[in-house]
């Protein structure tokens, strides 16, 4: 059993749709909560990122932690082609310095 | 991320060959990762090292061994490549002082095939 799991996907939406991504995890230690987006033939980068629970919105993205559920989110409105990439929760200790990232979830925006 | 720079991009090798894949970064950061990735089960750390004298073993090192050249430089060897080492590696960065999220900043990855 992986410490954090994501739906690998592939999850493809209509443009302008509202997509949902989401990771479990079992560690209930972990206090800071990531998201990366990586694109085709590149490396992830950070899209957002939370401490500990609540929400946090950036633009079009939100980011939502329930730690009572070990369960993360990311919201996507108004979703665009250029959001076709992959998504992968990652997620670490208090003080520590490695991450713990989920399988990704491959999300392709039909235009 | 051109801070970040992996060779080769691509490389076809076969069983029991000894493959060294490069990572240089010139952000200056003081901590360097390797991970692999394979459809369906993300990043995988390799090693890890926090400065030229520190490497750590991650989850995945059995087969793999690396050298800090330098503080820009990461390498990772496989010293008897075997078909189920076939993936994508990644090379990442992140900085000592960056704060508690360590925000890592990944390489554009080289993927390898063992024959």
């Amino acid at each position: 059993q992986k410490e954090v799991e994501q739906d690998p996907g592939p999850l493809s939406v209509p443009e302008g749709a509202i997509v949902s991504l989401n990771c479990t995890y079992s560690n209930s230690a972990f206090q800071y909560f990531m998201w990366y987006r990586q694109y085709s033939r590149k490396g992830p980068e950070l899209l957002m990122y939370t401490y500990s629970s609540g929400n946090k919105e950036d633009g079009r993205f939100t980011a939502q932690v329930d730690k009572s559920s070990k369960y993360i989110s990311l919201f996507i409105r108004d979703s665009q082609p250029s959001d076709s990439a992959t998504y992968l929760c990652a997620m670490s200790l208090q003080g520590a310095q490695k991450l713990v990232f989920g399988q990704g979830t491959r999300l392709t925006i039909n235009p | 991320d051109a801070d970040v720079t992996q060779t080769p991009r691509n490389r076809i090798t076969k069983t029991g060959k000894r493959i060294m894949l490069e990572c240089s970064q010139t952000k200056g950061h003081d901590r360097m990762y390797w991970y692999r990735q394979d459809p369906g089960l993300g990043l995988q750390l390799i090693y890890y090292s926090f400065d030229v004298k520190d490497i750590n073993k991650g989850e995945i090192s059995d087969g793999y061994s690396v050298s800090r050249q330098a503080q820009a430089k990461f390498s990772l060897s496989l010293e008897s490549a075997i078909p189920n080492q076939t993936a994508l590696y990644f090379c990442a960065t992140s900085d000592a002082s960056g704060g508690a999220i360590n925000e890592q900043f990944f390489g554009p990855g080289t993927r390898l095939t063992v024959l």
